[in-house]
Parts: C-alpha cells; structure tokens; sequence
C-alpha cells in the first residue's frame, strides 16, 4: 500500500520558532506538495516539488521554505512561526508521470502557534 | 487562487437517500477530481474526468463534467452512514505541472 507519512499529528509551537514539518513517501513518486487546510478556504498550495532539489513556489509561499535533498522526503519550514500560521498543513505526493495523476496525502499536522 | 467552489457548503440527508455535490471552476483544465476527507485527517482520491470526459463511474459514484459550464458533480448514490465526510473538488491545469487547486468543499452528513 502507499504511504505517506507526516512526522507529527499535533504540533504546539511559541511564536517566533523555527519550525520544521517532515514528510516522507514511499512509493519513489516523483512529485510531492505541502498544503495548508483553513476552515472555509479549502487547501491552498504552499510549494512543489517535481525532483530532488527542486521546489516551485505555490500560491501561499510567504513566510515558508521548503527542501528536498532525498527523492522521498519534503520538509516545509516556518522560519519565524506566526500565530496566523496556525492551519492543518497535508503533505501529498504523485508518481510524476505528467498531467492527470491523483494525489497520495499524509493524515495531516495540526499545527498550533501561540 | 481558489478555482473550484462546491455548492453546497454542507448537506444533510438520511441514509439511503442520494447526495448530489456540485463544483465549479473558472479556467480550463486538463482534468477534475473529487476527494474525500473524514474528520480532520488526510485526503483520499475518489475519481477523476478528464477533460474529454462527460461521465465517469465508480461504484456508488457517478461524476459529470460539462466543460462549457465550467461546472462538475458528484452523485452518491444510496448513501450510508460511513459516507459521512467532507467533499472536495479539485482542478488540474491544461498546462505546467501536475499543480491541483483545490475548492473549500461540501461537508456532508448521513443520518441512519
């Protein structure tokens, strides 16, 4: 079975920290994204990633990084956490193959910065 | 951006009844899928229309397409109590790379 897995289900962060939420698939999919989940805004996409090292920012890039430096893993970073970076964060993969695949998601960190 | 919004926001239905879930989006697309979440945790893909596509089926599932209205909708059909769950239509483009853009969703309640 594919899996996709995230590093925390629940995470507590004070604002101001780095924050660091890791993901790992693996089924060598080429592809892997972060979303972040607001109630109402439905996912928004933060960044991509189509192959080691590469990233593309998404639509709600600010205040994020992201690296990719093994094909399987895909860390989204919070440089400095604000309390309006408070969100259930998804993490998804896809094989890569082109255009029309399905994602593969992680079960989620809810991520609360106070 | 936010492409697809799904009408309607929530639905409630007894079980046995069918849902009917309906997306719209506004530029075009090489294809259409529709999610599922249950309570707070991870999407799992459902179906997916492509663009040349006008009805797709899957089980209790029935999608349609009808790229001239930029509209989709997703049926279930004899609803049970377990499809309770949120819904959500999501939209790749017809160029660049395989980038979904999700909809807010339609929360959905089955009542035994």
């Amino acid at each position: 079975d594919v899996k996709v897995t995230q590093s925390s289900r629940y995470l507590v962060k004070r604002t101001g920290e780095k924050v660091f939420l890791e993901c790992v698939q693996d089924m060598d999919h080429e592809n892997m994204f972060w979303y972040r989940q607001d109630p109402g805004l439905g996912l928004r996409l933060i960044y991509f990633s189509y192959d080691v090292k590469m990233k593309e920012k998404g639509d709600i890039p600010e205040g994020y990084s992201v690296s990719r430096e093994k094909k399987e893993r895909f860390s989204l970073i919070l440089e400095s956490a604000s309390t309006n970076q408070t969100s259930m964060y998804l993490c998804a993969s896809s094989p890569g193959g082109g255009l029309g695949e399905k994602l593969f998601f992680g079960s989620g960190t809810q991520l609360s910065v106070l | 951006s936010q492409q697809g919004e799904e009408d309607p926001q929530a639905l409630s239905i007894q079980e046995g009844e069918n849902a009917t879930m309906n997306c719209s989006y506004k530029t075009s697309i090489n294809n259409l899928q529709w999610y599922r979440q249950n309570s707070g945790r991870g999407l799992v893909h459902l179906i997916l229309i492509r663009s040349n596509e006008r009805e797709k089926h899957s089980g209790r599932l029935r999608v349609t397409l009808d790229t001239s209205k930029k509209s989709s909708s997703l049926l279930i059909t004899a609803s049970r109590a377990a499809d309770t769950a949120s819904y959500f239509c999501a939209t790749g483009p017809s160029g660049g790379y395989n980038k979904l853009i999700f909809g807010a969703g339609t929360r959905l309640a089955v009542h035994p």
